[in-house]
This record gives C-alpha cells, structure tokens and sequence, in this order.
C-alpha cells in the first residue's frame, strides 16, 4: 500500500483564514517531500519541497513543515484565498529507492467566501 | 513557456482499439512518467523513462506500453484498450530524477467502452 497518507480528505475554510493540510508518511527513510495543487481540470502545480535536514521552509503564503519524529508534513496557507481551493497531495522520495515519487491521495480545500 | 503537453484531452473509445496519448516537454528534461488518477487511489505510476532508450515499469503497468525515441517525447500506448483502462492520465518531466520536482501535462481524460 502507499506510504504516504493525508489526514483528512476534505477542509473546508472561510476566505482570510489560515488552511493546514496534513500529511502523514511511514517510511523514515524518505527524504524529499513536495507538496502539489490540482486544480479542477487541470494537472498538479508544484506548490513548495522540503528535504529532510530542514524542518520548515517558506514561500509566498505558503510553509511546509517537516515534523520526522511523528513523520508528519504539513502545508500552511496563510490568508486562504477562493482561487486556492483545490486538490492537494504530498509526495514523497524514499531514499535508496529507485528514485521515483510516492503520492499521496489528497485533500480537497473549499475555500468559502 | 516551458511546459509539458498532452494530446488529445479527451477521448472516448472502444475495448480492442488500439490508441496512443502522446507526451512532449520542451524543457530538456531527462525523466519522464505516466500516470493515471482515479478516484479515492490518487496518483499511479505506470512507467517512466530515465532517458532516451532507457524505460522502466511504475506500479500499474499491465495493458500499457511506452516508447522514448526521443528526449522530448514519451507516447503511452494502450495496444487493446479494456473499460478498466477509464482514467485520468498524466505525463510529468523532470530534469534529471523522478525524486526530482515533476512537471505535470494538463491530463487525458480516456472513456472505454
């Protein structure tokens, strides 16, 4: 089965607000992370990456955090906006594997205005 | 624009006909990847391709074939499609390694009947 997992499979949150989305993984051995938004008819975006020697890293309105004793990941919006709402996914590299991502199933983000 | 482009979008047939969804990226990009969606599974690897001549088989490879002649091009050939095969395909590039941030095709949405 897969190994990385999401937490919840839908969210729902007001405009403004701060989104969380959850990522759990099993293998303490990956070592890559990337966070992915699928918007409705379209292919995933890259949103934000993070390896495993950093436990937190930033981009525009956008932080991922990396909690390895927990093997949890998560992607914080800030100020969520309508045009955020989305599917999003984790994926994960394992280490010494063949070197080909893992995804996880998504979370659904409704933005409500 | 760099990009990764799919072809057709869409496309409805019959089990037995053979078709192929073709695949482009002009981003130099030496890894490239098929995979389908489905609902409540998330993202399937069904085969990658680390460079010219050089492909290899994902999770889900059964009824599926793939050819790299070329860098920028990766077809994905269903020789005798089934109802089964009824998907949301993506093709995704990277630079050099599927652990790499992939760049996702805008998707084929395949009905077989």
């Amino acid at each position: 089965g897969e190994s990385v997992g999401l937490h919840l499979p839908t969210l729902s949150v007001q405009e403004g607000d701060n989104s969380i989305i959850n990522c759990a993984y099993s293998n303490s051995a990956s070592d890559y992370f990337i966070w992915y938004k699928q918007e409705s008819g379209k292919g995933p975006q890259f949103i934000i990456d993070i390896r495993s020697n950093m436990d937190k890293r930033q981009g525009q309105r956008v932080t991922v955090l990396l909690n390895k004793t927990v093997k949890h990941l998560s992607l914080q919006i800030a100020a969520t906006q309508p045009g955020d709402s989305a599917v999003y996914f984790c994926a994960e590299n394992i280490r010494g594997s063949q070197g080909n991502l893992i995804f996880g199933k998504g979370t659904k983000l409704s933005v409500k205005p | 624009e760099a990009q990764v482009t799919q072809n057709p979008r869409y496309l409805i047939t019959v089990t037995g006909k053979k078709l192929t969804v073709t695949c482009s990226q002009n981003m130099n990009h030496e890894y490239m990847s098929w995979y389908r969606q489905d609902p409540g599974l998330g993202l399937r690897q069904i085969y990658y391709s680390m460079n010219v001549e050089a492909t290899d088989k994902g999770d889900v490879p059964e009824g599926y074939k793939v050819s790299r002649k070329e860098k920028r091009n990766f077809p994905l050939i269903l020789e005798s499609p089934s109802p089964n095969q009824t998907s949301l395909y993506f093709c995704a590039s990277s630079l050099r390694r599927g652990w790499e941030t992939q760049y996702f095709g805008p998707g084929t949405r395949l009905l077989v009947l």
